[in-house]
């Protein structure tokens, strides 16, 4: 157990619509990045958040979109969502104070038809 | 960003030592290398974590040579339940790259 809980684990949508994912991270933990995971490939870097502050961006179109709380908790928006976009979405927290061990969610499994 | 290279696969059987070899031409001087575990709908584990030398604690070692070009993760006595994708990342910022890992299949 990473103490990282994300919700819900798994979720059908349909072309178009709006998704939101929910991520708590561990204790004491600033710093909550999100990835995408599709069939069969490792993880990709969607973005990361640190002091609810974007602190960098990978390859992923402004649809994808997030936030994180002062509790550090965080979410993952995804707008018009993509036959693409299904896929298991990860959240990570870790703590830049102790080094960069990502300690991961089980992850939301989206399905979008 | 440092890439890294390690085999698609490989096949075991229990009982034994698993060595996993991983290249990173590019690393820079503040990166460290870490592996991860991942099990079937799962988010990764960490494993393990060195910036030289050799690293071990109680389910793997790895080990660095001087240069730091490459890093092998070695799983002693592995079992069944090993039986996962493992990721060796080069770490040194805020974007953590994975690239798409080695499937390791331990048969008895």
């Amino acid at each position: 157990e990473t103490g990282v809980t994300q919700s819900p684990t798994h979720l059908i949508k349909t072309r178009g619509q709006q998704v939101t994912l929910r991520c708590s991270s561990q204790s004491g933990h600033n710093t909550v990045s999100w990835y995408q995971q599709a069939l069969g490939q490792g993880p990709q870097f969607i973005f990361q958040y640190y002091r609810e502050e974007e602190n960098g961006r990978g390859n992923f179109p402004p649809r994808f979109s997030g936030l994180q709380f002062p509790n550090y908790s965080s979410e993952l928006n995804v707008n018009a969502l993509e036959l693409d976009d299904s896929a298991l979405y990860l959240c990570a927290s870790s703590s830049k104070d102790v080094g960069e061990k990502l300690f991961f969610g089980s992850g939301t499994q989206l399905s979008v038809l | 960003l440092a890439k890294t290279t390690q085999p698609i696969s490989m096949d075991s059987y229990e009982g034994q030592e698993v060595n996993i070899t991983c290249s990173h031409n590019n690393i820079a001087t503040n990166d460290y290398i870490t592996w991860y575990q991942q099990f079937p709908s799962q988010g990764p584990r960490f494993i393990i974590q060195g910036y030289k030398t050799k690293v071990t604690n109680e389910v793997a070692s790895l080990f660095i040579p001087a240069d730091r070009k490459s890093s092998t993760l070695s799983l002693p006595r592995v079992s069944l339940s090993d039986t996962a994708v493992y990721y060796c990342l080069v770490i040194g910022g805020f974007k953590t790259i994975f690239g798409a890992g080695t499937r390791l299949f331990v048969k008895a």
